[in-house]
């Protein structure tokens, strides 16, 4: 069974935190993103990356930045965790290439609390 | 990037066929168009995508305009558990973004 799994189901920070979000797939999939997802808003894609230590901004990229190591492992980052940060945050992984083969794998999700 | 639009809301009854539609007035010729829902609490999973022809899987056929301006996501038989956010969204043939709207919510009556 394909895996997208990120660190935490619930996570409560206090502002100004360096706040570190996991994510960790076990499909050998090239692309890797991280959304937030706010009551109202929606899907909203912060950052993704096509491949190792490569990556693109999205939508809303202010106040995060990624690390991409490894493959497998993508990480989200909130340098000093702010208030408006608090949201559900959504990790995917897929294929690379051309989107007939490149279905797209989601985390449960990390509800992140800032304080 | 292309846009989609859908109705904010939907409603349906248990055991009956539901049409969700998608206008993508902005398509174009390299875009595929997916289907994903994100049942409560859970996050997003692929429903189904395609290109020009109609798609059949088993969990639902995607419809698609000869002009490829539209699309329709239809359920066979809903079930309660088809309760969810459904979203269509455009991505290009080798685009690695993978871009939501606000999606449908669509609600299954018993």
């Amino acid at each position: 069974d394909v895996k997208v799994t990120q660190s935490s189901r619930y996570l409560v920070k206090r502002t100004g935190e360096k706040v570190f979000l996991e994510c960790v797939q076990d499909m050998d999939h090239e692309n890797m993103f991280w959304y937030r997802q706010d009551p109202g808003l929606g899907l909203r894609l912060i950052y993704f990356s096509y491949d190792v230590k490569m990556k693109e901004k999205g939508d809303i990229p202010e106040g995060y930045s990624v690390s991409r190591e490894k493959k497998e492992r993508f990480s989200l980052i909130l340098e000093s965790a702010s208030t408006n940060q608090t949201s559900m945050y959504l990790c995917a992984s897929s294929l690379f290439g051309r989107t007939s083969n490149t279905e797209a794998f989601f985390g449960q999700g990390t509800r992140l609390t800032v304080v | 990037d292309a846009k989609t639009t859908q109705p904010n809301s939907m409603e349906s009854n248990e055991e009956e066929p539901v049409h969700l539609p998608c206008n993508h007035s902005t398509i174009s010729g390299t875009d595929y168009i997916h289907w994903y829902r994100q049942l409560p609490s859970q996050g997003p999973e692929y429903v189904i995508h395609g290109l020009t022809s109609n798609v059949n899987n088993r969990m639902a056929s995607l419809a698609i305009a000869e002009d490829r301006k539209s699309s329709t996501l239809i359920l066979h038989r809903a079930t309660l558990r088809d309760a969810a956010v459904y979203y269509c969204i455009l991505r290009r043939e080798y685009g690695n973004k993978l871009v939501f709207g606000a999606g449908t919510i669509l609600r299954v009556k018993s």
